[in-house]
């Protein structure tokens, strides 16, 4: 069993709309979490990265926030664009080791 | 360009063949990883090296992939005797220092036939 879970899998929304995406995980103790953005195609970028003791941080329209006491991170887009249109994976990082979720496939349509 | 290349961004290649993917890091990352990635997944973790030493291959899929980073600068992986199932993305990263944070290079796609 992944111990990244993502969902949902996959989100429509339409251009100019907020969404909410969520990783809960399991890994334990962790040094990290990041969201990443990966368009097709494309190797993925980073976005945030918080330590177990931030809840939140953010990056423009992005707003990464997480709690750790339930293991659980979000990222909520805000006043969405076509361009936010692409994978969005959480990564948790233990030690050395990073576990990757599957990712939600965002669609952003016009 | 100072970020992570690799090469060839594609690779369509017949069944039994063999492929070898480069990658070039940030310069100053001594740290550098091998992910595979399917659609719709996310990266798999390959193998990974501190400057030239591998430390950890384990995960290597099978004894038909292996990586090198001779002098500690680029690296390569190989795969010998592709099979279909080989398909993916190979995504390349290398990591800050001091920050710990992941750049990805663009990936090289295999498609074996």
């Amino acid at each position: 069993k992944n111990q990244v879970e993502q969902s949902p899998q996959s989100l429509i929304i339409l251009e100019g709309k907020n969404c909410t995406l969520q990783c809960n995980y399991t890994v334990s103790p962790f040094s990290n979490l990041r969201w990443y953005k990966q368009d097709t195609g494309r190797g993925p970028v980073s976005l945030t990265i918080m330590t177990f003791s931030e809840n939140t941080k953010s990056n423009g329209r992005y707003t990464a926030t997480l709690d750790a006491d339930t293991k659980q991170s979000s990222l909520h887009i805000t006043a969405s664009q076509l361009s936010d249109s692409a994978s969005y994976i959480c990564v948790v990082m233990k030690n050395n080791d990073m576990r990757f979720g599957a990712g939600t496939r965002l669609t952003v349509k016009p | 360009d100072t970020g992570v290349s690799q090469d060839p961004r594609h690779k369509i290649t017949k069944r039994g063949q063999n492929v070898t993917f480069r990658c070039d890091p940030i310069s100053e990352h001594n740290r550098l990883y091998w992910y595979r990635q399917t659609l719709g997944q996310g990266p798999e973790f390959l193998t990974y090296f501190q400057n030239e030493a591998q430390l950890e291959k384990s995960r290597l899929l099978s004894d038909r992939f292996s990586a090198e980073r001779p002098k500690g600068s680029f690296s390569t992986l190989e795969i010998q005797r592709t099979e279909q199932g080989d398909s993916a993305m190979y995504l390349c990263a290398s990591r800050h220092p001091n920050t710990g944070e992941l750049f990805f290079g663009e990936g090289s796609r295999l498609t074996v036939l």
